[in-house]
């Protein structure tokens, strides 16, 4: 079981927008603004797409967006592209002994 | 350019040890950390541990504790993970990833992978 909740799934069509979901505990996703997300491709590295809630690193299109409110942070890809189907996991630190925790991932379907 | 390039796929027996190996390129390594993430077939993302690049200090996950055994070697910017008394549940793809600068915290660059089978 992992420590941060994602939904299993969504799925959106091309050009709409899909928000993703991650929820902790206070201990993580609460207690700091550095929840990170990762785009993953079948076979492929993660590679993040945002960290720090909400800040984009260089190269990363715009149309990925990063909030947080409570124990809840969020991912949004808005105007969806077939190239965004992959799957996404949420990530946080935390001040403890095991720093990274990590969501179990949700996989995005573009229809 | 950043790079970590990580070793060969491998198999090995249950019981057995393996050590995979992350070669860093187009930084200065011992300005960074090193986690070791690893996914299970079809699984989610498991954080195993933490190496500094600068004093070889450790944090590892409680439920790898006495299994696991993360170095370097600064003069070739190689980290390395070794994972002992294999089991089945320990094939998965193992990852190093590295930790930027500047008291941000996520995995900035990602080695390719390396797959690790444990089978009799």
């Amino acid at each position: 079981q992992s420590a941060l909740t994602q939904p299993a799934s969504v799925s959106g069509s091309p050009g709409q927008s899909i928000t993703i979901s991650c929820t902790g505990t206070s201990s993580d996703v609460g207690a700091h603004n550095y929840v990170s997300w990762y785009q993953q491709h079948p076979g492929k590295a993660p590679k993040v797409m945002i960290y720090d809630v909400s800040n984009r690193p260089s190269g990363v299109s715009d149309r990925f967006s990063g909030s947080k409110s409570g124990y809840t942070a969020s991912l949004t890809i808005s105007g969806l592209q077939t190239e965004d189907e992959a799957n996404y996991y949420c990530s946080s630190y935390r001040s403890s002994s095991a720093p990274w925790v990590f969501g179990g991932g949700t996989r995005l379907t573009v229809l | 350019q950043v790079q970590l390039v990580q070793s060969g796929a491998e198999v090995k027996k249950p019981g057995a040890s393996v050590k995979v190996s992350c070669k860093a390129s187009g930084y200065i390594f011992t300005r960074n950390g090193i986690s070791w993430v690893r996914q299970a077939p079809g699984q989610g993302l498991e954080w195993m541990g933490w190496i500094s690049g600068y004093s070889g200090n450790t944090n590892y996950a409680q439920r790898l504790q006495g299994r696991v055994t993360m170095t370097t070697d600064t003069s070739t910017s190689t980290a390395y993970m070794e994972l002992r008394s294999l089991r089945s549940d320990d094939t998965a793809v193992y990852y190093c990833a590295r930790e930027p600068l500047g008291g941000v915290y996520y995995f900035d660059y990602w080695g390719q992978g390396t797959l690790v089978t444990v089978s009799s």
